[in-house]
């Protein structure tokens, strides 16, 4: 069981806007940034969006993250096909000293 | 550009010990720390623990029992052991680098993963 919280699916039809979330505690999302990872099937996870909002080099602005409390979202607008992909959270956690990543949401494009 | 490459085993007996081996290039070592990272097959990521280049660990607590890493600056490589390994130790395991602040920190770069399996 992951210490962050995502649904395990989310799915949109191409140019929509679909909203992945993902839930924590105190001790991790409530008191450090959150980052977000993207892994293509067969792939390795690449890093997407860091520290909240900041856009990884070469990532389209159809990503955003944002944080409000202890929890952080992830929002993919004009969605295209490319986008089917197993999506991460990640933190900071101080009772483990060490990161920790939500349990993955896979999109599903339809 | 960063690149990562995990090499070791892919079929490890039960009790037995896993070792992998991470080699970079494109850049130095040197500077930064270093992690391994898991994922077992239908769950999430699972972060194993990172290494300075200078030798510093700090290992998951879940895991730090089992787990020793190394690093090689002469050879721009880091590796991992993990001992008496069963089947939930099945995974695809990925080496990484390690960036940003102690508290603002993420994982910039990735190998392309192994896939290591616990059987008999």
């Amino acid at each position: 069981q992951s210490v962050l919280t995502q649904p395990p699916s989310a799915s949109g039809t191409p140019g929509q806007k679909v909203t992945i979330s993902c839930s924590g505690g105190t001790s991790n999302i409530g008191s450090n940034t959150v980052h977000w990872y993207q892994q293509l099937p067969g792939t390795a996870p690449k890093l997407l969006v860091y520290s909240h909002n900041q856009r990884s080099s070469g990532v389209p602005d159809r990503f955003s993250g944002s944080k409000s409390g202890n929890s952080a979202s992830l929002a993919i607008s004009g969605l295209q096909s490319e986008d089917e992909a197993d999506y991460f959270c990640a933190t900071w956690d101080d009772s483990l000293n060490g990161p920790v990543f939500g349990g993955g949401t896979k999109l599903t494009v339809l | 550009q960063v690149q990562l490459q995990e090499s070791g085993p892919g079929l490890v007996k039960p009790s037995g010990t896993l070792s992998l081996t991470c080699s970079v290039s494109g850049g130095s070592i040197r500077g930064y720390y270093w992690s391994w990272i898991r994922r077992p097959p239908g769950k999430g990521l699972e972060w194993i623990g990172n290494m300075y280049y200078t030798g510093t660990t700090n290992y998951n607590p879940s895991l730090k029992s089992r787990v020793t890493m190394s690093i090689d600056p002469s050879k721009n490589q880091f590796s991992l052991e993990l001992t008496s390994v069963t089947a939930a130790d099945t995974a695809v395991y990925y080496c990484a680098k390690k960036t940003g602040s102690y508290y603002d920190n993420y994982f910039d770069y990735w190998g392309q993963g192994i896939l290591v399996t616990v059987s008999s």
